[in-house]
């Protein structure tokens, strides 16, 4: 079965700061999507980032970038030069494509709070 | 950039009514929508997924029965939660996605808020 593991309940940093957020996955599969989402305090999710298991490269976009470990399953988030908007509750998610379903199985979030 | 668009935003309905909720794919043609619902303690649950030219496909714990669907073009959803109860609540999110390069990805709309009283 797929699974998806934060295990950050929560991390405060400074603006203008880097942080990391960790996910780890599991599955069965060779073959499978890594998405990175944001939940806005109004509950809006919005998509950031994705990272296609085939790649070798670590996808970017933005401030956004990705720790691709493909041995550790593991694929973390990097924001650089946090801003204060940047405060959200992040969420790793997967789906793979053996599934033959379009379910995203996500982690439990990371709230995120950059301060002044 | 995509857009998805639901509406209404938040509704509070009584216990045993039900509510209809809305999905619209602004700029592009959504080949698949996905309904999620949000529990108040933020996991998420797939509810159902329908695919242009596919009937719909219901998780587990979810019927037609209960959350009927209708995705009559390209561009617009609706569900509806019949006889809601208090284990209805949550925040009901659409995701669509189409084709090429961004197949892939489940771009999600704001969501609809359901409270039940």
């Amino acid at each position: 079965a797929q699974k998806v593991t934060q295990t950050q309940t929560s991390i405060s940093v400074m603006e203008k700061t880097t942080v990391t957020m960790d996910c780890v996955y599991e599955t069965q599969d060779s073959s499978y999507f890594l998405f990175w989402y944001k939940q806005t305090a109004s509950g809006e999710i919005v998509f950031l980032i994705r990272q296609d298991s085939y790649k070798k490269e670590n996808a970017t976009v933005g401030h956004y970038s990705l720790n691709f470990q493909k041995p550790k399953s593991s694929i973390g988030l990097i924001i650089t030069a946090t801003q204060i908007e940047d405060s959200a509750v992040y969420f790793c998610a997967m789906r793979d494509l053996s599934s033959g379903s379009w379910q995203l199985i996500f982690g439990s979030g990371t709230q995120l709070t950059v301060m002044p | 950039g995509a857009l998805v668009y639901q509406y209404p935003r938040r509704t509070i309905c009584k216990s045993g009514t039900s509510m209809r909720m809305e999905c619209q794919a602004v700029g592009f043609q959504a080949t698949s929508v996905a309904w999620y619902r949000q529990s108040p303690q933020k996991t998420f649950e797939l509810i159902a997924l329908s695919t242009v030219n596919s009937a719909i496909k219901y998780e587990q714990n979810f019927t037609q029965e209960k959350f009927p669907i209708s995705h009559p073009n390209l561009s617009f959803s609706s569900m509806t939660v019949l006889n809601a109860y208090l284990e209805d609540r949550g925040l009901y999110l659409c995701g669509a996605r189409w084709g090429a390069h961004s197949q892939n990805t489940l771009y999600f709309g704001a969501g609809t808020r359901l409270s039940v009283l």
